[in-house]
């Protein structure tokens, strides 16, 4: 059974670092690309970048290039989303996603598995 | 970049009634590289169609996507209790790589 199972909440001041994690079970993993989509507070989703454990290989959405790092230990299935300074407009819930490959387009497809959700708050 | 806009906002209907969600994208999508979740309060989201109308493994054949171009559409054919959840779409195939729409509440009635 695939699983992506996330690390918990989180609790950040403004200008914090923090990584939140996302290990995968159940299947190849480094055959599939992992992502990152966040829902800000009442909002929709947004794709931020995913990885290829594989090669480690990412691409980011232009709207987070720059403001995340997202990274991976193929030693343990594991992938990560990080920030080097976090502001409260950081604040969402943030959900990794498995990419089922599909299209020419190099990291296009759908995703087919989600964990379930970190709640980041970054608050003074 | 690919906008997605689903209408309705919200949508209100009883159990065994028929729903349609609309998702209506600002370019034409990418050989119809369009799929169609369904999100529960607490709960992941979950695959319901991928291009645009093939069925995820699991999803009952009452859900079913068609379109193309820049129109797409999820229906369900006969509501049951649990499929009242927000749905939304999702275009995998062009710049920049992924975008959603806003989502669908459907609510019952």
């Amino acid at each position: 059974e695939v699983q992506l199972v996330q690390s918990g909440a989180e609790v950040k001041k403004p200008g914090e670092s923090m990584k939140i994690s996302c290990q995968a079970s159940g299947y190849s993993f480094t055959n599939y690309w992992i992502g990152w989509v966040r829902q800000m507070p009442g909002k929709g989703l947004e794709w931020m970048g995913i990885v290829y454990p594989g090669d480690s290989d990412s691409r980011y959405s232009p709207s987070f290039q720059g403001q995340v790092t997202i990274s991976t230990d193929k030693s343990i299935s594991t992938v990560y989303l990080q920030w080097s300074t976090l502001k409260a407009s950081d604040t969402a819930l943030y959900y990794c996603v498995r990419l089922y490959r599909q299209g020419a387009v190099f990291g296009s497809g759908y995703f087919d598995y989600w964990g379930q959700g970190a709640l980041v708050t970054v608050s003074s | 970049e690919i906008v997605l806009t689903q209408s309705p906002g919200t949508l209100s209907l009883s159990p065994g009634e028929r729903a349609t969600l609309s998702c209506r994208a600002s370019q034409s999508v990418t050989s119809s590289y369009l799929a169609w979740y369904q999100h529960k309060p607490g709960q992941a989201p979950r695959l319901l169609i991928y291009g645009a109308s093939s069925r995820a493994t699991g999803i009952p054949d009452r859900f079913s996507g068609s379109g193309s171009g820049t129109d797409f559409t999820l229906t369900i054919s006969r509501l049951e209790p649990e499929d009242f959840a927000v749905y939304f779409c999702h275009q995998y195939g062009s710049s920049p790589l992924h975008t959603f729409g806003q989502g669908t509440k459907l609510e019952i009635k």
